[in-house]
């Protein structure tokens, strides 16, 4: 079993829906959160950072983490064709000597959205 | 205010020539972690390094693969004897500090023929 599961999709959807983009993890180690979106042949770009549990938006963005069901989410409002990519999910926590930062990713969600 | 680089952005080998990837970090940051992204998948953990020391290398194949940061220049991720399963794009992400936020470069993408 994978430490981080991430359905890849491809997601395709109408211009101004609602996208939904979830991962599920296994180690209740991991204790910081992030969404990175990559557009194809590019690397990967940040979206948002969360710590711990809750929930964190930023313009068209929200982001969802359920510590208790080890599952987080993405929410993307008003989507937009240019927000066409592959979405990765990505994790880390501690580790027995400190927090090295590495990150551990999901598989990657492949979004299409039709104008 | 440059974001990471990467060099060369595609590499061309033939099976056992030796490959060489370049990665210089954001200003500022002396934190450096490579990752590989196979056809298809998401991106795996290879390494990470601070200036002149490895910290973390339990993602790195045994063998052929080595990486290094020195005190001046880029951090260097070193194929040896490639062969055809090393093809992938590898990714070097920099950050101010452990456990701090990464940031990526645009990938080097190695085709081994």
């Amino acid at each position: 079993q994978k430490e981080v599961e991430q359905d890849p999709g491809p997601l395709s959807v109408p211009e101004g829906a609602i996208v939904s983009l979830n991962c599920t993890y296994s180690n209740s180690a991991f204790q910081y959160f992030m969404w990175y979106r990559q557009y194809s042949r590019k690397g990967p770009e940040l979206l948002m950072y969360t710590y711990s549990s809750g929930n964190k938006e930023d313009g068209r963005f929200t982001a969802q983490v359920d510590k208790s069901s080890k599952y987080i989410s993405l929410f993307i409002r008003d989507s937009q064709p240019s927000d066409s990519a592959t979405y990765l999910c990505a994790m880390s926590g501690l580790s027995g000597s400190g927090n090295t930062g590495k990150l551990i990713f999901g598989q990657g969600t492949t979004l299409q959205v039709k104008p | 205010n440059a974001g990471v680089m990467q060099n060369p952005r595609h590499l061309v080998r033939r099976r056992g020539q030796e490959a060489r990837l370049r990665c210089s970090p954001m200003k500022g940051h002396s934190h450096v972690y490579w990752y590989r992204q196979l056809p298809e998948e998401g991106l795996k953990f290879m390494v990470y390094l601070q200036k002149e020391n490895i910290i973390d290398e339990s993602g790195m194949p045994k063998e052929r693969f080595s990486a290094e940061f020195p005190k001046e220049g880029p951090s260097i991720l070193r194929i040896q004897q490639v062969v055809r399963g090393d093809s992938a794009a590898y990714f070097c992400a920099s950050s101010p500090g452990p456990g701090e936020t990464q940031y990526f470069g645009p990938g080097t993408r190695l085709l081994v023929l």
